[in-house]
C-alpha cells in the first residue's frame, strides 16, 4: 500500500536557526498537503500543493512539491519559539475525497530560545 | 460556527468495556472521517462518511470498531470489548464541497486499563 516517509523524525534547533523536513511518497501523489500539530493538539492545515514543481510562501514558511510529485519538503527561515509542533505531509488515499489522507510519521520541532 | 468538536475528550475504560465516541462536524460539511494517531505517530485513516453513506473503511478497523452517521450530521465511533492496544487518539474531520481542507477535532484521548 501506499507509504510516506519523513525525515528528520526530530530536529532541535535555536531560534533564529532554519528547518526543513522532507517527506517521501511511494506513489506518485496528485496533490500533498501540509499539517502542523502543536503539543497536545489536534492537526491543522497549512497548505496544499497540487502542480509538478510548486512552490508555495507563507511568511517563513517554503513549501515545495517534486517534479515526479512524489516528494515534497517545508523549510522554515529564522525559527520562532511559535513554531514548535510536528509537522506532518500527507498524500490523498485515492479516491475524490481529500480528507481521506496517508500522513507521514512527522517531524518533531523543538525550538530553543 | 466553531469547527468540529467531539466529545469526551478523555476517557479511560476498563479492557473489555464498550466505548463510544462523538463527533460534530462543521455544520456545511457533507464529509467526515475518522482517524487514530497513536504517540509518536500520523494519524492513521480508519473511515469515511459522505452524507450519512459510510464509504471506505481501513483495515485497521477491525470488528470491534463500528462507525455511524445516521442523519448526516454528527457521527458516532463505538469501540466494543476494547483493549489496551486501543489505547490512543481518535480524530475526527471534515470537509465540505470543493474544499480540500481537513479540518480536525481536538480528539478523544483512550486509554484502556
Amino acid at each position: 500500500g501506499q507509504q510516506v516517509m519523513q525525515i528528520p523524525q526530530y530536529q532541535h534547533v535555536q531560534e533564529g536557526e532554519d528547518f526543513t523536513t522532507y517527506c517521501n511518497s511511494s506513489t506518485t501523489l496528485s496533490n500533498i498537503q501540509w499539517y502542523k500539530q502543536r503539543p497536545g493538539g489536534h492537526p491543522v492545515f497549512l497548505i496544499q500543493l497540487v502542480k509538478s514543481g510548486e512552490v508555495k510562501k507563507q511568511k517563513r514558511l517554503t513549501f515545495q512539491f517534486g517534479e515526479a510529485k512524489k516528494n515534497s519538503s517545508l523549510h522554515i527561515t529564522a525559527t520562532q519559539t511559535t513554531d514548535v509542533g510536528t509537522y506532518f505531509c500527507a498524500g490523498p488515499r485515492g479516491g475524490t475525497s481529500y480528507g481521506k489522507l496517508t500522513f507521514g510519521q512527522g517531524t518533531i520541532l523543538t525550538v530553543h530560545p | 460556527d466553531t469547527g468540529v468538536s467531539q466529545d469526551p475528550r478523555h476517557k479511560i475504560t476498563k479492557r473489555g468495556q464498550n466505548v463510544t465516541f462523538r463527533c460534530d462536524p462543521i455544520s456545511e460539511h457533507n464529509r467526515l472521517y475518522w482517524y487514530r494517531q497513536t504517540l509518536g505517530q500520523g494519524p492513521e485513516f480508519l473511515t469515511y462518511f459522505q452524507n450519512e453513506a459510510q464509504l471506505e473503511k481501513s483495515r485497521l478497523l477491525s470488528d470491534r470498531f463500528s462507525a455511524e452517521r445516521p442523519k448526516g450530521s454528527f457521527s458516532t465511533l463505538e469501540i466494543q470489548r476494547t483493549e489496551q492496544g486501543d489505547s490512543a487518539m481518535y480524530l475526527c474531520a471534515s470537509t465540505g464541497g470543493l474544499n480540500t481542507e481537513a479540518f480536525f477535532g481536538q480528539g478523544t484521548r483512550l486509554t484502556v486499563v
